[in-house]
C-alpha cells in the first residue's frame, strides 16, 4: 500500500497520560499536515511541515501538543497530559510540492482515533 | 462566524434524484476550492476541484461564485453509493485547508 499510513489506528488512554501518534506520508511527498476531526465537524488544521521544517501551527495546538518530522519523512504528534477534550480523530495528510503547480492535492491517511477516559 | 459554512443536512433523496449542496466562505483572499467526500469512519478524499468557470465530472458539477463567496455541488442521477458526507473545502493560499462541517447525503432505494 503506497498511501498515507497512520499508527495506531485506535488509542484509548486515561486522562493525564501522554500519547504519541505516527504518520508515514506517501514516499515522494515533501509536505505533511496534521488535522483533528471531532464528531459532526470537518477536519481542523493543526500544523504542517515542508520537509523537516514546521512552517505553521494552529492556535488550536496548545503547549501540550508537539509535532516533529526529524528527517523529513515520517512525523509524530505527541499529546502530553491528555484531557477528555482531546478525544478526536487525528488525521495526517501529505502532498507533493511540484514546480509550476498551484495546488497539490492532499492525500489523507486513515486517522488515529483517540479516546481519553 | 465560521470560515466555511455548510448545511449539515441530512439530505434524504431517492435513487435517481438530483441534489444540490451549497457552501459559503468568509475569506475573500481564498484561492482554491474543493469538494471532498468522506464515508463514515473513513478519511476525506478529494472529489473535485472547483473553478470559476464551473466544472463537471460525470454526474457531478461544481460551481464557484467569487463575488458572492459561494460554492455549489450538483449531483445528478444519485446512486446508493453516493451516500456520504460532502465537505466544502477552501485553501486560503498557504496550503492550509479549511473544511466546512460537511453535508450528509443519504440516497435510498
Amino acid at each position: 500500500d503506497t498511501g498515507v499510513s497512520q499508527d495506531p489506528r485506535h488509542k484509548i488512554t486515561k486522562r493525564g497520560q501522554n500519547v504519541t501518534f505516527r504518520c508515514d506520508p506517501i514516499s515522494e511527498h515533501n509536505r505533511l499536515y496534521w488535522y483533528r476531526q471531532t464528531l459532526g465537524q470537518g477536519p481542523e488544521f493543526l500544523t504542517y511541515f515542508q520537509n523537516e521544517a514546521q512552517l505553521e501551527k494552529s492556535r488550536l495546538l496548545s503547549d501540550r501538543f508537539s509535532a516533529e518530522r526529524p528527517k523529513g519523512s515520517f512525523s509524530t504528534l505527541e499529546i502530553q497530559r491528555t484531557e477528555q477534550g482531546d478525544s478526536a480523530m487525528y488525521l495526517c495528510a501529505s502532498s507533493a510540492r511540484l514546480a509550476g503547480v498551484f495546488y497539490n492535492e492532499q492525500f489523507f491517511g486513515p486517522g488515529t482515533r483517540l479516546t481519553v477516559l | 462566524r465560521k470560515e466555511v459554512e455548510q448545511d449539515p443536512g441530512p439530505f434524504n433523496v431517492p435513487e435517481g434524484a438530483t441534489v444540490a449542496f451549497n457552501c459559503t466562505y468568509s475569506n475573500s483572499a481564498s484561492q482554491s476550492f474543493f469538494w471532498y467526500r468522506q464515508d463514515c469512519r473513513k478519511e476525506p478524499k478529494l472529489l473535485m476541484s472547483v473553478y470559476s468557470s464551473g466544472n463537471e465530472d460525470g454526474r457531478f458539477t461544481a460551481q464557484l461564485n467569487r463575488a458572492s463567496q459561494y460554492i455549489s455541488l450538483l449531483i445528478r442521477d444519485s446512486k446508493l453509493s453516493d451516500s456520504a458526507t460532502y465537505l466544502c473545502v477552501v485553501d486560503t493560499g498557504f496550503q492550509k485547508l479549511v473544511f466546512g462541517t460537511g453535508t450528509r447525503l443519504l440516497v435510498s432505494p
